[in-house]
């Protein structure tokens, strides 16, 4: 019962490098998403994919920001020319199809630093 | 868009019961879920309410007027373990139409002293 598993836990970096982030999320479970935390702010959602539509990319803050989704699982998060302002905490959750509640399961998270 | 605003932080003895406002403005209702999460872990699910009243579990209640945009997460008996931040967030339907997210407050950090 292997819960949604992100790599790497931790990531620094250097100012204009690319980075990819990625998430294994629950076997079976079809919605994925991208979050991210920033000291002293909220999660703020990036993507969302369901099962191998179209992903809603309404929250990526620019055009730096891409995500795919492989097979309907593993999703990988990249983030292109890194600047400092995109270090925080990238969270990934998913949530399994004709959940009542919608309720999301969340991974422990990519805590990227950009020097 | 959304509005969802909850304290930034609240102190708490042990044993005691603390009571996490939440309120919000949004365009979409469905739903508003209460998160926990402890310092360097995952938020992990508390409770959800999609109809007005009370929902208990165990130390644990949440209460939603959908009419007031108001929620509060209710804790019992407090223990230290209690220590974490509380996220507050309301589901609403993406732009794309394509399903839903889920819109998070900013936390409350909540501290249980001996």
């Amino acid at each position: 019962g292997a819960g949604v598993s992100q790599s790497p836990s931790n990531k620094v970096t250097e100012k204009g490098k690319d980075v990819e982030l990625r998430c294994d999320p629950i076997s079976g479970h079809t919605a994925l998403y991208w979050y991210r935390q920033s000291l002293g702010q909220g999660l703020e959602f990036l993507i969302y994919f369901q099962g191998n539509s179209a992903p809603d990319k309404s929250g990526l803050p620019s055009d730096r920001f891409s995500a795919e989704r492989t097979g309907g699982s593993v999703s990988t998060l990249t983030i292109q020319r890194t600047q400092q302002e995109d270090s925080a905490v990238y969270l990934c959750a998913s949530s399994p199809p004709g959940h009542l509640s919608g309720e999301l399961f969340f991974g422990e998270g990519s805590r990227l630093t950009v020097l | 868009g959304q509005n969802i605003d909850q304290p930034t932080e609240m102190t708490a003895t042990e044993g005691a019961i603390v009571q996490i406002n939440c309120t919000y403005q949004t365009s979409g209702f469905n739903g508003l879920f209460w998160y926990q999460q402890h310092a360097g872990e995952a938020p992990t699910f508390l409770s959800y309410n999609v109809l007005d009243g009370l929902e208990e579990k165990g130390r644990f209640s949440s209460f939603l007027s959908r009419s007031k945009g108001y929620s509060y997460l209710l804790l019992k008996e407090l223990q230290m373990k209690d220590s974490a931040s509380y996220l507050c967030a309301v589901r609403d339907r993406l732009r794309s139409n394509s399903g839903y997210a889920l819109n998070f407050g900013k936390g409350t950090s909540l501290l249980v002293t001996p």
